[in-house]
């Protein structure tokens, strides 16, 4: 079946820095998503992609985020500089139409 | 925030059906029902979904009212595996395909 990769599975970085995370969605979807899970906490909507740019981002999703889909395979995520309140699980999605996402498993980014 | 309500918990004996309702009385008429589930902190996964027909796949059955105001969703014979996480979620065209994640109803498959 497949699926939606994305890597690092966990990533530390310091305060301050800039980290990119990565996902593989399915070849043939067409709308890519990203979502953040701050522990314990709720599966967060973040922004969401079609035809090359952002079509809705919520208010989370400020100008230290930001998305790329580089070479018509990869979909990333960077933030610019990290705050202790980014550490989360992020998670990658995509998806064909109104049928049901497919979810990564997520990248754990720890904020030190 | 989420337009779908469900129980935060629920328990079921490893082998029966387990049946997670959820209230959705706000839904408009091009809004489907999304189910997913999350079992630790994975990604969520994709059960089923529907806009008013009841829908059946390998992993579950979706019933919703014919008023659309609620759905239950059935794990036919549940497995220690099935516990986790479960989210029912209103989204269409409105939303523009994204998701709202509530608190979802903890289900507990015990042996």
């Amino acid at each position: 079946e497949p699926e939606v990769t994305q890597t690092p599975s966990h990533q530390v970085t310091q305060m301050g820095q800039e980290v990119i995370l990565r996902c593989v969605p399915i070849s043939n979807h067409l709308y890519f998503y990203w979502y953040r899970q701050i522990l314990g906490q709720k599966v967060e909507f973040l922004v969401s992609f079609y035809n090359n740019e952002i079509s809705e981002k919520s208010e989370i999703f400020d100008d230290q985020f930001s998305v790329e889909r580089p070479d018509g395979s990869n979909f990333t995520l960077k933030i610019r500089s990290t705050k202790l309140e980014d550490s989360a699980m992020y998670f990658c999605a995509s998806s064909s139409d109104w049928d049901g996402y497919t979810f990564g498993s997520g990248t754990r980014l720890t904020v030190v | 925030d989420a337009k779908t309500t469900q129980p935060p918990s629920m328990d079921c004996a490893e082998g029966r059906a387990a049946n997670l309702p959820c209230n959705h009385s706000t839904i408009s008429g091009n809004e489907y029902v999304y189910w997913y589930r999350q079992i630790h902190s994975q990604g969520p996964q994709y059960i089923i979904h529907g806009l008013k027909n009841n829908e059946t796949n390998e992993m579950a059955s979706l019933i919703i009212t014919e008023d659309r105001k609620s759905s239950t969703l059935i794990l036919p014979h549940a497995t220690l595996r099935d516990t986790a996480v479960y989210y029912c979620i209103v989204s269409g065209y409105n939303q523009g395909g994204k998701l709202i994640f509530g608190q979802g109803t903890e289900l507990s498959v015990k042996p």
